[in-house]
């Protein structure tokens, strides 16, 4: 089955400690990205990438990084979480090309930090 | 003023009414036109797809673009229970580059009552 699959689902920690949320996608794409999902701000890209080693800022990059080291995994990592950072995560894949907008995402994973 | 402006809702139907789920928009140069379905807990789906103006129908859903007005419909006949959900307007300009970056709405939640 095509999907995006993102680990964990839920996870509670405490500021400062550093985190990796996983987004492995099965489909072969180029594209992938993180968003983060809040009441009131709606869906906001944190990074991008179009391929292998090629990672770029999306609008809120602050506090995150990414690695796109496999075609399929595009971790995002929080070295030094902070409450503002609690949030709705979602990964996202496509292919590249022209008129090829269609955006598959994974299930998200939900984000508390105290 | 944000680029797309989307009514948050919550709206409420009985089953088998018409939906009509409307986003406007201030940048003339948005050319692809999408509509999302999120189900509680889940990555928001693609629904419909427009590529400029004009209308495209599948099934039980009518997208229509009117790019004179800025304005953007999303069309439900004969709703269901299981159209429940968050649709989520997306649009993006040609010239956007290779991310060709998604400006979101904020999404009109969707209650169709048995």
């Amino acid at each position: 089955e095509a999907q995006v699959t993102q680990n964990p689902r839920y996870l509670i920690t405490v500021t400062g400690k550093k985190l990796t949320v996983t987004c492995s996608q099965n489909m072969n794409h180029e594209y992938m990205s993180w968003y983060r999902q809040d009441p009131g701000l709606g869906l906001r890209q944190i990074y991008y990438s179009m391929n292998v080693e090629v990672t770029d800022k999306g609008d809120v990059p602050e506090g995150y990084k990414v690695s796109r080291k496999e075609k399929r995994n595009f971790p995002l990592i929080l070295e030094s979480p902070s409450p503002n950072q609690t949030s709705l995560y979602f990964c996202a894949s496509r292919i590249t090309g022209y008129l090829n907008e269609k955006l598959f995402f994974g299930s998200g994973t939900q984000l508390s930090v105290l | 003023q944000k680029e797309v402006e989307q009514d948050p809702g919550p709206l409420s139907v009985p089953e088998g009414a018409i939906v009509s789920l409307n986003c406007t928009y201030s940048n003339s140069a948005f050319q692809y036109f999408m509509w999302y379905r999120q189900y509680s807990r889940k990555g928001p789906e693609l629904l419909m797809y427009t590529y400029s103006s004009g209308n495209k129908e599948d099934g039980r859903f009518t997208a229509q673009v009117d790019k004179s007005s800025k304005y953007i419909s999303l069309f439900i006949r004969d709703s269901q229970p299981s159209d429940s959900a968050t649709y989520l307007c997306a649009m993006s300009a040609r010239n956007a580059g290779n991310n060709r970056k998604l400006i979101w709405g904020l999404g009109t939640s969707l209650a169709v009552n048995p």
